[in-house]
């Protein structure tokens, strides 16, 4: 079973630019994640999507960031114009969503290293 | 503020040793998980807990839900340099599913 994967790996742009994120969850998995992970803290949720729908998006800094999954299975986030804060790795990750009350098993993408000077 | 604490924030150990990891939330949790992120990784799902007390062990880690729920650990027995990494607890902290992870606790083995 092919794992979550994400685009680019890395990227470096100045502060002011834009750049894009593409993720694609595993086949069949309903949620899908989008984290930031600052160097040497814990990764922190972004947004959250339940097919093509936001179930949460409360901690996505929505003046530049935004993130879209329109068909369901793929996603994109964006950052426009990026600040030197925003240097992070952006985590993707999937799960199935079987419907319980536990939150399911969150499987993570490689992550894109974004460095902003 | 961060509503999910680790403690301690790095730990050395030589190889052989044990290590704790401890995580504190401020609020009760349904359940909790727990990941590892090997240097230059990305997190891996190791286990969840659910049940109050709860205790499960996978080979030499031992990983304990309190009785309030609100507290757990993470325990490696003899460990070995390829427990390298950091180990990161998460619990559904706020109102929905959505995940709330701690800070992590960095491990490093000296062989």
């Amino acid at each position: 079973e092919a794992g979550v994967a994400q685009s680019p790996r890395y990227k470096i742009i100045e502060k002011r630019q834009s750049v894009a994120f593409w993720c694609n969850p595993i086949s069949g998995h309903a949620t899908l994640y989008w984290y930031q992970q600052i160097l040497g803290q814990g990764p922190k949720l972004l947004i959250q999507f339940q097919n093509n729908g936001v179930v949460d998006d409360s901690q996505l800094p929505k003046d530049r960031f935004s993130a879209e999954r329109l068909k369901g299975v793929d996603s994109t986030l964006k950052i426009q114009p990026a600040k030197l804060e925003d240097s992070a790795v952006y985590l993707c990750a999937s799960s199935l969503n079987r419907g319980g009350r536990a939150p399911d098993t969150q499987y993570f993408g490689p992550g894109t290293r974004l460095t902003v000077l | 503020g961060q509503q999910v604490m680790q403690i301690p924030q790095y730990q050395h150990v030589q190889e052989g040793e044990d290590f704790t990891t401890y995580c504190n939330s401020s609020t009760t949790l349904s359940n909790i998980q727990w990941y590892k992120q090997r240097p230059g990784g990305h997190p891996v799902f190791l286990i969840q807990l659910v049940k109050s007390g709860e205790v499960k062990k996978q080979k030499r880690l031992t990983f304990q839900f309190g009785e309030a729920k609100k507290n757990s650990s993470l325990h490696i027995t003899a460990t070995q340099t390829t427990d390298v990494g950091t180990y990161f607890c998460a619990g559904p902290v706020n109102a929905g599913n959505m995940l709330t992870f701690g800070g992590g606790t960095r491990l490093m083995v000296k062989p």
